[in-house]
């Protein structure tokens, strides 16, 4: 079955200091993965998505991800970050291998800037 | 941009009320997706259509709920005698779907149901 691990619940950065959200997941054939990010009371925002085409995957708002498929990671970066980078996290993986099916969510990671 | 639209942002109702809530996706969308969050937690798949087709609903929580959409436009999501577990935030998204592979969901910003 499909599924993805987000190993922190919480992170912690200075604003203007790198940013490390740490994603595994598990999947039996290769899997499509994205990152989604949600701010309160707002609805989901796609920031990237892997599908197979290029293991470093580059997002909005200066966000970047790397699939290793070694270590089943996907984990999300960006070098700078920003105030308005608040927000909820979410590594999430494809039900299915067949494309454009419902999406397995990880249980997110609350990111807070600190001034 | 007419993104997906849900109605209504909030409701609040008694246990053992029926809900329904609606869901407008994106117009040229095909492909319609329900989840539920709960607090703390990442949204959870219930169902999906593709046109007024419904893919998969074993994933529906109970026979409690149920979700139509009649002519593959807007649909529905309807919870009968709605108990305290239920309370949530249920999200729809949209995508285009069939022969155009990978395609990102689009979320609305979801309801959110107090049961009392």
């Amino acid at each position: 079955a499909q599924s993805v691990t987000q190993l922190d619940s919480h992170v912690s950065v200075s604003e203007g200091t790198p940013v490390l959200l740490r994603c595994n997941y598990s999947s039996s054939y290769s899997p499509s993965l994205f990152w989604y990010v949600q701010h309160p009371n707002k609805g989901l925002q796609l920031l990237l998505k892997y599908t197979s085409a290029a293991t470093l995957v580059k997002g909005i708002n200066g966000f970047e991800a790397e699939f290793k498929k070694s270590e089943t990671s996907f984990h999300l970066t960006k070098p700078s970050a920003h105030m308005s980078d608040a927000a909820e996290y979410f590594c999430v993986v494809s039900l299915t291998n067949s494309g454009n099916t419902p999406l397995v969510f990880g249980k997110g990671t609350r990111l807070s800037v600190i001034a | 941009d007419t993104g997906v639209s849900q109605d209504p942002r909030h409701k609040i109702t008694k246990r053992g009320q029926n809900v329904t809530f609606r869901c407008d996706p994106i117009s040229e969308h095909n492909r319609l997706y329900w989840y539920r969050q709960t607090l703390g937690q990442g949204p959870e798949f219930l169902t999906y259509f593709q046109n007024e087709a419904q893919l998969e609903k074993s994933r529906l929580l109970s026979d409690r709920f149920s979700a139509e959409r009649p002519k593959g436009s807007f649909s529905t999501l309807e919870i009968q005698r709605t108990e305290q577990g239920d309370s949530a935030m249920y999200l729809c998204a949209s995508s285009l779907g069939q022969g155009i592979s990978n395609q990102p969901q689009h979320f609305g910003d979801g309801t959110r149901l107090s049961i009392l």
